[in-house]
């Protein structure tokens, strides 16, 4: 059972352009909400995360935005630059287990 | 200073060997886990240690997985009878446990082909 969906599994946006990945999860027991980023032959690392207690989250170009009710949270880059080019995974935890879902490859195109 | 540490970097068998894949974690972090990445695919939860408790091997896909973290610092992963279908990325990754705090710090993978 896939407790956290990712959308798109892929993403081409042109440099300066706006990146938007979505999640949707199931368990209303989560209480904690990352997004990793992780480069070719790297592991993953935390980029930004947020807490179901505030609607939105701005890191400079990274926003969450996240929908309680909907159990729903996205990111969204804005300006959007090559150096971005990386695959993107939300998670969710409650306690210590991470859940990620499926990965986005994002591609910012020159 | 220092991050999670994984070797070997790469390691290519022949099906039906054994494999062992060793973690270091950052100093101090009592939490330790282990996940698969296939090719182009998400991150596939293995097995969790926490401390000195046993740990959370809900995710190990069968008998021919084990791992064992000694003195509560490195972990090794052991794969026996290996499969083509093992091929995959291992991930590392350590993290303070804490209550409601979970950043995970990833090492940077040990690379499994079986031939």
């Amino acid at each position: 059972q896939q407790q956290v969906k990712q959308s798109p599994q892929s993403l081409i946006v042109q440099k300066g352009g706006i990146s938007i990945i979505n999640c949707a999860y199931e368990n209303t027991a989560f209480d904690y909400f990352p997004w990793y980023q992780q480069f070719p032959g790297k592991g993953p690392a935390l980029l930004i995360a947020i807490r179901p207690d505030v609607s939105e989250k701005k890191e400079g170009r990274f926003t969450i935005s996240f929908n309680k009710s909907a159990k729903q949270f996205s990111l969204h880059i804005m300006d959007s630059q090559p150096g971005d080019s990386a695959t993107y995974f939300c998670a969710a935890s409650k306690g210590n287990m991470l859940t990620f879902g499926g990965g986005t490859r994002l591609m910012v195109k020159p | 200073g220092a991050g999670v540490s994984q070797s070997p970097s790469n390691k290519v068998t022949e099906k039906g060997k054994d494999v062992e894949l060793r973690c270091d974690p950052i100093s101090g972090h009592t939490a330790l886990y282990w996940y698969r990445q296939s090719l182009g695919q998400g991150l596939e939860f293995l097995i969790y240690f926490q401390g000195n408790s046993a740990p959370d091997k809900s995710g190990l896909p069968s008998d021919r997985f084990s791992a064992e973290r000694t003195g509560g610092s490195v972990s090794t992963l052991t794969i026996q009878r290996t499969q083509q279908e093992d091929s995959a990325v291992y991930l590392c990754a350590s993290s303070v446990s804490m209550a409601d705090y979970n950043e995970q710090f990833f090492g940077p993978g040990t690379r499994l082909t079986v031939l």
